[in-house]
């Protein structure tokens, strides 16, 4: 069964460090795609950056950066220059690549807090 | 930008009561989904569509029915509320049969049974 598994519940980092953001997956598909979402306080989830499993490079959004190890089968969220506008949860998910549907598998977050 | 938008941002029922979540995409979205979401749990599908009138279970069904009339809709029906259904409630949609695209995102119904 396809499973996201994130370990830490919650991050600290000091505004302007940057903070990696574990994400580990398991699948046994070859085609496969790596998101991750925001979440802040106000409940919405917002769209942050993804990585195809073909994707040869790894994915950057401005500040984001996905580290795609593929034999490791982990897909962390790296941010760099933290802002206090990015302590949120943070979700990493996969496309279920098992038929045709568009289902998306959640992991359970990841609450970063960003401090001055 | 695609909006997504939920009818009620908060909701307090009672148990047994039967409970209508609604969501509209304004950006022609053949797939809509609902999930719910709980501390430590993540987030959960609990049905999608793909098609007007077209539903599949997603992995936490029970309790749970939709209706998609029209394109745009995707209606959660909880017929008969329980006190463990309380919980946030999300919607999303996205466009069908491509890997690389996400889904958006309404802002949410947190959803209390007393």
């Amino acid at each position: 069964a396809q499973k996201i598994t994130q370990t830490q519940p919650g991050m600290f980092v000091q505004e302007k460090e940057a903070v990696t953001l574990d994400c580990t997956y398991d699948t046994s598909d070859q085609s496969y795609g790596l998101f991750w979402y925001k979440q802040p306080s106000s409940g919405e989830m917002i769209f942050l950056i993804y990585q195809g499993s073909y994707d040869e490079q790894n994915a950057t959004e401005g500040r984001y950066s996905l580290n795609f190890q593929k034999a490791r089968k982990s897909a962390n969220l790296v941010i760099s220059a933290s802002q206090l506008g990015d302590s949120a949860m943070y979700f990493c998910a996969m496309r279920d690549g098992s038929g045709n549907t568009d289902k998306l598998i959640f992991g359970t977050g990841t609450r970063l807090q960003v401090f001055p | 930008d695609v909006k997504v938008t939920q009818s009620s941002r908060y909701l307090v029922k009672r148990t047994g009561e039967k409970v209508f979540l609604e969501c509209v995409q304004d950006m022609d979205h053949e797939n809509m989904f609902w999930y719910r979401q709980d501390p430590g749990l993540g987030l959960r599908l609990i049905y999608f569509s793909y098609d007007v009138k077209m539903k599949e279970k997603g992995d936490i069904p029970e309790g749970y029915s939709v209706s998609r009339e029209k394109k745009e809709r995707f209606s959660l029906i909880l017929e008969s509320a329980s006190t463990n259904q309380t919980s946030m409630y999300l919607c999303a949609s996205s466009l069908l049969g491509g890997k690389v695209y996400e889904q958006y995102f309404g802002p949410g119904t947190r959803l209390t049974v007393t």
